[in-house]
């Protein structure tokens, strides 16, 4: 079974709108990151936790919370989401950070019309 | 600049042939991984690597640490390799780099 999920996989949503994406993986990994992928960008990390309770900040963080509830589940929120927030979402799982293998979901397709 | 670089953005091979994707690193590097993202979106684990040499069917990969880069070896290909090929940069830091990636079309 996939160890790494994402829901959903596809959301359309307004201007303004509140969204939230998101993720759950049965590794037991302590760390979680949230990413988007823009063309000609690759990914660029957003937020990211250590365990359940932590938050800790990424490169792009404007514009998104997130919260870790669980060492299991980790979610994005959009707000007050914008067009510039459309883009394709990854959530990822390692046992620790950096140097460690990452374990991806599926993805998550937003569209902010 | 760029940290992680790949070469080339872009790639067409046919069917049976060899190729080889880079990634030059401008940063401290102790461990790659290598993705395919395949044409729905996912992303599929390549190879995890410290500084050496992973083989997994069609595909070799090496990672030279001394010299910061590191190599994706096609081996064979065929239509389902087809999509685009990122690398990462992991080091003691909080998170990993990617490159641009390089997008691989396999024809008949």
């Amino acid at each position: 079974e996939a160890a790494v999920t994402q829901s959903p996989r596809n959301k359309v949503t307004v201007t303004g709108g509140n969204v939230t994406l998101s993720c759950r993986q049965t590794n037991s990994h302590n760390y979680m990151y949230w990413y988007r992928q823009d063309t000609g960008h690759g990914l660029r990390l957003i937020h990211y936790s250590y365990g359940a309770g932590n938050l800790q900040i990424g490169d792009v963080p404007d514009g998104y919370k997130a919260t870790r509830t669980t060492q299991e589940d980790f979610f994005l929120l959009l707000e007050l989401a914008s067009p510039s927030q459309t883009s394709l979402y990854f959530c990822a799982s390692s046992d620790g950070t950096g140097g460690y293998e990452q374990y991806f979901g599926p993805g998550t397709r937003l569209t902010v019309l | 600049g760029d940290q992680v670089k790949q070469s080339p953005s872009a790639l067409s091979l046919q069917e049976g042939t060899n190729s080889a994707l880079r990634c030059n690193f401008s940063i401290a590097t102790t461990t790659v991984q290598w993705f395919l993202q395949n044409p729905r979106g996912s992303l599929m684990n390549l190879f995890y690597l410290v500084p050496g040499t992973k083989e997994n069917g069609r595909l070799k990969s090496t990672f030279n640490s001394k010299e910061s880069y590191s190599t994706l070896h096609i081996r064979d290909a065929q239509l389902e390799d087809s999509g685009t090929y990122f690398c990462a940069a992991g080091s003691g830091g909080y998170k990993v780099v990617f490159g641009s990636g390089t997008r691989l079309l396999v024809s008949p």
